[in-house]
């Protein structure tokens, strides 16, 4: 199956600095990826959905200037956390579709102290 | 606006026992893909198995098949022959494959399925 990598896997930052997790489909072009976050024990929840060479569509209630997502190659997607807070901290999972099936990054975790 | 409900959030069953797994789900669409996926503990996220709505045979992956009743909005899990490393959190979830599933997954709450030695 294809492969989607996340870089880094895990990260600590202070608070009020700006984080950067890097979303790669390994062996497959994707025009679409879709960035989640995941609290403990809870199910995954869109944030938004990233296309390659245009802006991203963000859900209700997630704000996009404090979540910056840029696609700028058919193989990358970056996620930018701006001015981190401690309510910022969990799971990102970003995941890129090939053949409508959805392939899925091992996530990073955030903490923000 | 599509739902999904998982409503068993924690399930334990004995290693070799068969356990079932319930999802509903909502949706005026009339073509869909229905999905199970695995999260173990290192959080990665495992597709189990995937259903088209427009197939009347219910899908299979080895110890897995769901049981698919379109009528009834109903898509189950079933594990066969459960093993320790069976032991995970199980999503349903509900794709529109219409412009090639853009419009993301939408996930049930998930159920823990611990399987006990």
């Amino acid at each position: 199956g294809a492969v989607v990598s996340q870089h880094p896997s895990w990260v600590i930052c202070k608070s009020g600095t700006s984080v950067k997790i890097e979303c790669r489909s390994l062996d497959f072009q994707a025009t679409t990826m879709f960035w989640y976050r995941q609290f403990p024990k809870q199910s995954l929840m869109l944030m938004a959905t990233s296309n390659e060479g245009s802006k991203a569509t963000y859900e209700q209630g997630v704000e996009k200037d404090k979540f910056l997502i840029n696609h700028a190659s058919l193989t990358l997607s970056t996620l930018t956390v701006t001015s981190a807070h401690p309510e910022d901290s969990s799971f990102y999972i970003c995941s890129a579709i090939d053949y409508n099936e959805q392939f899925f990054g091992p996530g990073t975790r955030l903490t923000v102290l | 606006a599509q739902t999904v409900t998982q409503s068993q959030p924690e399930m334990s069953v004995q290693e070799a026992e068969t356990v079932t797994l319930s999802c509903t789900y909502d949706t005026s669409e009339s073509n869909y893909y229905l999905f199970w996926y695995k999260q173990p503990p290192s959080r990665q996220m495992i597709l189990v198995i995937r259903q088209e709505a427009y197939k009347q045979q219910n899908a299979t992956e080895n110890r897995f098949s769901v049981n698919f009743q379109k009528a009834a909005k109903s898509f189950s899990l079933k594990i066969s022959d459960s093993q320790l490393g069976d032991t995970a959190m199980y999503f349903c979830a509900f794709m529109n494959p219409s412009g090639g599933g853009a419009d993301g997954l939408t996930f049930g709450k998930g159920t823990h399925l611990i399987i006990q030695p």
